[in-house]
């Protein structure tokens, strides 16, 4: 059964830090893991994709990497502002149409 | 493109009483919609996953009599708590997807938060 966790559960930095969120699953045989940002009482947004044959995605100040062979993802934020602050989610796409979440890690970035 | 929409946003009924949650692919057609629940604090657990003129496929655990869902064309699925307590009190998320390839993503909507009293 595949498992994704989330290090850490939670995060808070000063405006203007690099950041690096981790997520780890147990199962490598995966289609593509996906970052997603979730604000509270919210939906999720889409933030990268990353298919299994990739090793990274990057969208603005946002990089995503994978490993997929050791079952590891990073999310590294640059130059974080107090917008960055929400829950991020990464979920790996097993097949079957599933998607298993992470635990989340919830960043707060203080002015 | 590719908006999914669900209603209402948040909703409080009474113990006993059933519930229904619609969520809508509002510019594309959805071949499979999903069904997410989520606990505070907690990551989301997938619940169901429905395809359009047929029966929805539950997850382990999740209780098929309880939690109706109903895919009744290919921009809208709708999720019935039936006779609900207050431990079904909870944040509940649509998602859905364009096309059968495994590798898509799938759209989520915005989410709807049930309060049971």
């Amino acid at each position: 059964k595949q498992e994704v966790t989330q290090i850490p559960a939670a995060l808070s930095v000063p405006e203007g830090e690099n950041l690096v969120l981790n997520c780890s699953f147990t199962d490598s045989a995966i289609y593509n893991l996906q970052w997603f940002r979730q604000d509270p009482g919210k939906g999720l947004t889409s933030l990268l994709l990353i298919q299994s044959s990739q090793r990274e995605q990057t969208s603005g100040r946002l990089n995503a990497s994978l490993d997929k062979s050791s079952g590891r993802s990073t999310l590294y934020i640059a130059a974080s502002q107090p917008g960055d602050s929400a829950t991020y989610l990464c979920a790996v796409n097993t097949g079957f149409q599933k998607l298993v979440f992470g635990t989340g890690t919830r960043l707060l970035v203080s002015p | 493109g590719a908006v999914v929409s669900q209603h209402p946003s948040r909703v409080i009924c009474k113990s006993g009483t059933s519930v229904k949650i619609e969520c809508r692919s509002l510019d594309f057609q959805a071949t499979t919609m999903f069904w997410y629940r989520q606990f505070p604090k907690k990551s989301l657990m997938l619940m169901a996953t429905s395809n359009e003129g047929s029966k929805a496929t539950y997850e382990q655990g999740v209780e098929k009599d309880k939690f109706l869902i109903n895919h009744a064309s290919l921009t809208l699925s709708t999720l019935t708590v039936t006779s609900a307590h207050p431990e079904d009190s909870s944040f509940y998320i649509c998602s859905a997807k364009r096309t059968e390839i495994i590798q898509e993503t799938q759209y989520f909507g915005p989410g709807t938060r049930l309060l049971v009293l």
